[in-house]
Formats: C-alpha cells, structure tokens, sequence
C-alpha cells in the first residue's frame, strides 16, 4: 500500500538535544512538507521541499533544519535553539507543488521534552 | 493576508442528527479550499476539496461543502452523523507561497463530539 510513514510514534528529548524525526513517503511525489500542530491553533508550515536537494522556510523554520537526499524520505530536526519543541508533527506529500495538488498527510510524531 | 476563520472550537451533536461546520476564509484570489478530518493522535484526511465549478461538492464519508463566494465561506455538512465522525475538523485554504508552491493555511479546527 502506498503512503506516508513517520517515526517514532512518541519522542522524547532532554535539554540541549537535537532529535531527529522521519518522514518516508512511497507514493513517488516530489513535494513534501513539515508541519507543527498545537492544540488549538492548527497546522503550521515548518519546512518543505518542492524536489530533491532543494528545501525552503516555511512560517516558522527557527530552531529546525531538513535535508532532502532522497526522494522518499525528508526528514527533520529539531534542534536545540527551538526552545518550545512540545507538539504534534505532521508530515505531508503532494505530487507537485501546483495548488491542485492534495497534500497527503503522514500519522504524525509526538514529540515531547522530559 | 490568507487566513482561516472555524468560529467553533466545539460542537456536540446526537447520533442521526445533522451536522454543520463553519468556515470562513479571507484570501483575494479565487481560493482552493480543502476540509481535512483528524482523529484522535492521527494524521489528516482528505474530505474533499473545491477548486472550480459547482459550488456543492460531495466528498468522502457523506460529507459535502458548499463554496459560497458572496459570503467567504465554505461549510462543511452532513445530514445524519454517525458516532465514527466524532473527530476534529480542519478547514484549509491553498495559497500560493514563495511563487506557485502549494502551501495550506489551515483554520484552527473543530472538535466534533457524537452523543449515543
């Protein structure tokens, strides 16, 4: 079945940590897309890149960084400059980047700081 | 600039009763606009989308949403709610960003809750 796997599940981090989550996709799109969920405030933009070794900012890229070396997979870090990392992240894909396209979420990670 | 307005944070409805959420968008161009579905600690689901055209549009799960430009609004509805469509519902608007870049700028979202 095609679709959109994040990892972990559940992800804790201590003070001054850099914690990596995965994203992978099997639908062979090109666009793919991270965004952060808090209660009440809905999806924002952090990071997404239109094709392979390219990426852009989103609305709110501080304290993270991507990379993008493989067309499946874009993964994102959360640093430790990001001093509120406690949310839901999503990941997405669109076959392109024309806003006909619909994005196609991923279960999320919860990423929580111990 | 492009915003998403969900004037209800929650809403409770009884099983078989219909539903009605609220949308209202701001966005100078023609919008595309999109309902997803989140369930509890999941990802999110495309109910539908509208971009062109008639104005009803019929998505997944018996839910439809009707554009209505005179208004800014998109609302999402069901006519009879089954327990499974307890979720929170997100209203999204597409823009273009950064040049011709899909971007979504999501409303805050509706909590759906089913009473038996």
């Amino acid at each position: 079945d095609g679709g959109i796997t994040q990892s972990p599940k559940y992800l804790f981090r201590k003070e001054g940590q850099n914690v990596t989550l995965s994203c992978e996709q099997n639908l062979n799109h090109d666009a793919m897309y991270w965004y952060r969920q808090d209660p009440g405030q809905g999806l924002r933009l952090i990071y997404y890149s239109q094709i392979v070794n390219d990426f852009q900012k989103g609305d709110i890229a501080e304290g993270y960084s991507v990379s993008r070396e493989k067309k499946e997979s874009f993964p994102l870090t959360v640093t430790s400059a990001q001093k509120n990392p406690t949310a839901f992240y999503l990941c997405a894909s669109s076959r392109g980047t024309s806003l006909i396209e619909t994005q196609y979420f991923g279960p999320g990670t919860r990423l929580l700081v111990l | 600039a492009q915003s998403v307005t969900q004037p209800d944070i929650h809403i409770t409805v009884s099983e078989g009763a219909s539903l009605e959420l609220r949308c209202n968008y701001s966005y100078g161009a023609t919008p595309y606009l999109f309902w997803y579905v989140q369930s509890p600690g999941q990802g999110l689901q495309l109910l539908l989308k509208y971009f062109s055209g008639d104005t009803l549009v019929q998505g997944i799960k018996g839910f439809e949403a009707e554009f209505k430009r005179s208004q800014s609004s998109f609302n999402l509805r069901k006519p009879s709610v089954h327990w499974s469509d307890a979720a929170e519902y997100f209203c999204a608007v597409g823009a273009g960003y950064g040049g011709a870049t899909n971007k979504l700028i999501f409303g805050t979202g509706t909590l759906l809750a089913v009473q038996p």
